[in-house]
């Protein structure tokens, strides 16, 4: 089955600074790579996501980047602000697999004023 | 529309007890995915259900199980409870399931086992 793996496991960043999470995936079958932002005590929430048959997605601050060759995406959140902290998770949709998410370990994401 | 909600919002349980969680999609919505969440093991997917029916299973043992209903409301329950199952078991809705197919979170519900 598919493995997902989110490097890295905390991140630091000045407000103002860029922030990049990595994923990659183990099944080249996946087709789908949402990512999720869920604040403390609160549910994950859809951020941003990009199917297998784009190479770049983008939404104001957010972007993700899909290497379907090296099997791997990455999330980049620009011009950081303290209310981008949270913890951050990626995830894999498998090919014929309904309804299943594998996701990451989660990344969390500290931005300090 | 109004989101995915879960209940209840809490509960606390001793071992050997079982438990019923209940989950209502997004009207529309007719997948409805469970996982647990966890310190040490994240998200994990435990099954999916999709017009009553029941067509994918995570890696979890017989105790867990779960149900769909004709209006799409999904309950899972924990039989046998171990000190292990504390956890946020989260329900997650979406269109059909497929990959296409984007999946909103409930609340989730707080399982603690004492």
């Amino acid at each position: 089955g598919e493995n997902v793996e989110q490097h890295p496991s905390t991140l630091s960043v000045q407000e103002g600074d860029s922030a990049v999470i990595k994923c990659t995936y183990s099944d080249s079958a996946s087709n789908y790579f949402p990512w999720y932002k869920q604040e403390l005590g609160k549910r994950p929430q859809l951020i941003i996501d990009i199917r297998s048959n784009v190479g770049e997605k983008k939404d104001q601050r957010i972007a993700v980047t899909l290497n379907k060759t090296a099997k791997h995406f990455s999330l980049h959140i620009t011009e950081t602000q303290p209310e981008d902290s949270a913890v951050y998770f990626c995830a894999a949709h498998e090919a014929d697999s309904w309804g299943k998410l594998q996701f990451g370990a989660g990344t969390q994401v500290v931005v300090t004023p | 529309k109004a989101g995915v909600t879960q209940t209840p919002r809490y509960l606390i349980k001793t071992r050997g007890q079982q438990v019923t969680l209940s989950c209502s999609p997004i009207s529309g919505h007719r997948s409805v995915s469970w996982y647990q969440q966890t310190p040490g093991q994240g998200l994990q997917f435990l099954f999916e259900y999709f017009s009553e029916t029941q067509r994918n299973k995570g890696n979890f043992p017989g105790r867990f199980s779960g149900r769909q209903f004709s209006n799409s409301r999904s309950e899972m329950n924990v039989s046998t409870l171990e000190l292990g199952d504390s956890a946020l078991y989260l329900c997650a809705s979406s269109s059909r399931g497929g990959a296409k197919d984007t999946q909103y979170f409930g609340p989730g519900t707080r399982l603690t086992v004492l």
